[in-house]
């Protein structure tokens, strides 16, 4: 896996965008970007993922920097619900294994 | 389209027991991953297995530890003589087969089971 570095914490007023930022420096060309969050005590959720070009869904929007060093999710309106610890994780492209490593994760509060 | 199914989702054993905890993928899906989490702290990868096959078990404990997923019926992780160190949430993810494509498949999570070992 690349290595991802992101913030420990951070705070977003209900309603408003959440931008949760990931570096990823030594991300290999053919390795792709996963975001999974984890609620309290459910398990992890896959949000989003992407190589080169930003990416949206139903959850989230990834933007990823042209270089690939970095990219930022974007909860367009951030709920009550959100809040959550946010993983950016990017797995090892080929090879046998499939793994994921989790590091600390940004743990998301959204406030009334 | 039913999720990742785990049960039981909450278990107790007593130390020197066996736990066994069950993972149905989700429909279509063939690859099953175990994760463990330990109170307070990361996720971390035990074991990865397709039907019949253990792809990588580089993150089992070498002892009282193994897993399997038969070609019929849920992948089994199973401990043997459980510590009180096991108590944790285990969690099974399952993924598609993707032929052809090297890419790190997306994960699917179950609910998790939690252990307590009294």
């Amino acid at each position: 896996d690349a290595k991802t570095t992101q913030p420990t914490s951070m705070d977003c007023a209900e309603g408003r965008a959440a931008n949760l930022p990931c570096n990823h420096s030594t991300i290999s060309g053919n390795e792709y970007v996963y975001w999974y969050r984890q609620i309290h005590s459910q398990g992890p959720q896959y949000i989003i993922h992407g190589l080169k070009n930003n990416e949206t869904n139903e959850m989230a929007s990834l933007i990823i920097t042209e270089d690939r060093k970095s990219s930022t999710l974007i909860l367009p309106h951030a709920t009550l619900r959100d809040t959550a610890v946010y993983y950016c994780i990017a797995p090892p492209a080929g090879g046998a294994t499939n793994k994921l490593i989790f590091g600390t994760g940004t743990l998301l509060a959204v406030q009334p | 389209n039913a999720g990742v199914m785990q049960n039981p989702r909450h278990l107790v054993r007593r130390r020197g027991q066996e736990a066994r905890l069950r993972c149905s993928p989700m429909k279509g899906h063939s690859h099953v991953y175990w994760y463990r989490q330990l109170p307070e702290e990361g996720l971390k990868f035990m074991v990865y297995l397709q039907k019949e096959n253990i792809i990588d078990e580089s993150g089992m404990p070498k002892e009282r530890f193994s897993a399997e997923f038969p070609k019929e019926g849920p992948s089994i992780l199973r401990i043997q003589q459980v510590v009180r160190g096991d108590s944790a949430a285990y969690f099974c993810a399952s993924s598609p087969v993707i032929a052809g494509v090297g890419i790190a498949d997306t994960q699917y999570f179950g609910p998790g089971t939690r252990l307590t070992v009294l």
